[in-house]
């Protein structure tokens, strides 16, 4: 993997459903996985910035977990609320070169 | 609340004219970054600063230009634009690369 890419693009789920979302990553010079929420008319805002392989956070009823061997992260939403309808974006950090990636997103609507 | 500030909100202008996006923060961060998103499309970066007289080019190739004179400013030059320069303009600003990013409002340009 180069680049950044999540999948899938978009989704429709139910309110009350939970969901995940997919965000793969280069495995060499990594250095921190962040993932955000960006409402619309609004500012991209951060969920979780992760460091260590195996990481898990959580966030209310929002987790994530990290595997950097592998190069992936998930995102989680447990019981779905019409207000977790946003974009949600992965950012790959390279420690070596010190750019901030972002992959194209997952738009959720509930 | 983000201290991270972008002004101009919306600029329409017209071809060839010379054009500064501002980008301003007052926390003190090191790391600052310039994204391009056209609609419905990724953010791409297109500049970036380790701090005070650093920049480095983005994956994006863009005729616009940097400076990073001070810590808290970071504007974003474009000298002749052009009708494909139209986009949103998206300013961040981080303390070190595993610290969250604040963004600004961003600046959607269209040129005319």
């Amino acid at each position: 993997i180069l680049n950044v890419e999540q999948s899938p693009q978009s989704l429709h789920v139910q309110e009350g459903d939970s969901t995940n979302f997919t965000c793969s990553f280069p495995s060499s010079n990594f250095y921190a996985l962040h993932w955000y929420r960006w409402e619309t008319a609004k500012s991209p805002e951060a969920l979780f910035v992760m460091t260590l392989n195996g990481d898990e956070k959580k966030k209310g009823r929002i987790s994530a977990t990290l595997n950097t061997k592998e190069g992936y992260s998930y995102l989680y939403i447990k019981g779905s609320q019409p207000e977790d309808s946003a974009t949600y974006l992965c950012a790959f950090y390279n420690g070596n070169t010190g750019k901030l990636i972002f992959g194209q997103g997952t738009t959720l609507q509930v | 609340e983000a201290d991270i500030y972008q002004t101009p909100r919306y600029l329409v202008i017209g071809t060839g004219k010379k054009i500064t996006l501002e980008c301003s923060q007052t926390m003190g961060h090191d790391k600052m970054y310039w994204y391009q998103q056209d609609p419905g499309m990724e953010l791409h970066l297109i500049h970036y600063s380790y701090g005070v007289n650093s920049t480095e080019k983005g994956d994006l190739s863009s005729e616009s230009t940097v400076s990073r004179i001070r810590t808290e400013h970071f504007p974003l030059t474009l000298e002749s634009a052009r009708p494909s320069h139209t986009s949103q303009y998206l300013c961040a600003s981080s303390d070190r690369g595993n610290t969250e990013a604040f963004f600004g409002q961003g600046t959607r340009l269209t040129v005319v």
